[in-house]
């Protein structure tokens, strides 16, 4: 069966450090992979996805991530995090082909303080 | 707005009592999912609906949660016999694409359902 696992429950940052939020999944086929960040009070809103192609994909607001295949891994990296990146973030799989559901790993709380 | 929408919010529940939480996904999408996220969880698949079609259902922990979608688009998730461990927040997604053709999820702000 499919698991995602984020190594960190919570991260403490000050601004403009560098960040880097770990999730190893576990599949034996194709994925796609996702990260998905809840802002206090707000919906789920996807950051950023990877299907194929360049391992190094870049989303909004300035946060990357890179598929390293042989790790099964989806690390999500920005440089100089904002006190506005507060938040939970989410990885996610879903099998490629498949009908869309994803299989979320447990979050990681990103505080940052200004 | 043009996002997904679920109501109620919030509901508070005394255990054995029946709850209905409705979603009304973005016009057009074909696709919807339900998820259920308990306190310190990631969201946890639930049930999908390619239109009317329930396609599939092996996430949902009991015979006494039930979902339909009729007309293929406002869907309804009910919960028979509410029990303290069906608390958590019940999230609501859609996509364009139907199965085997991914396209983005958005998420509702889910009903935070309080078993008591």
């Amino acid at each position: 069966a499919q698991s995602v696992s984020q190594h960190n429950h919570h991260v403490i940052l000050s601004e403009a450090a560098s960040l880097e939020l770990g999730c190893n999944y576990s599949y034996g086929g194709t994925v796609n992979l996702f990260w998905y960040v809840q802002y206090p009070g707000q919906h789920l809103q996807l950051l950023l996805k990877y299907f194929s192609g360049d391992p190094l994909v870049k989303g909004i607001k300035g946060f990357e991530a890179e598929f390293i295949k042989s790790k099964f891994s989806f690390n999500l990296r920005k440089p100089s995090v904002q006190w506005s990146d507060t938040a939970e973030y989410f990885c996610a799989v879903n099998s490629w082909g498949s009908q869309g559901n994803l299989i979320f790993g447990k979050g990681t709380k990103l505080s940052v303080k200004p | 707005g043009a996002g997904v929408s679920q109501s109620p919010r919030y509901k508070v529940a005394k255990r054995g009592q029946d709850v209905a939480l409705r979603c009304d996904p973005i016009s057009g999408h074909v696709s919807l999912f339900w998820y259920q996220q308990a306190l310190g969880q990631g969201p946890e698949f639930l049930t999908y609906f390619q239109n009317e079609a329930q396609l599939d259902k092996s996430g949902l922990p009991s015979d006494r949660f039930f979902a339909e979608r009729p007309e293929g688009s406002v869907s309804t998730l009910k919960i028979q016999r509410t029990q303290q461990e069906d608390s958590a927040v019940y999230l609501c997604a859609s996509s364009l694409g139907g199965q085997g053709r991914y396209t983005e999820a958005f998420f509702g702000q889910g009903t935070r359902l309080t078993v008591v």
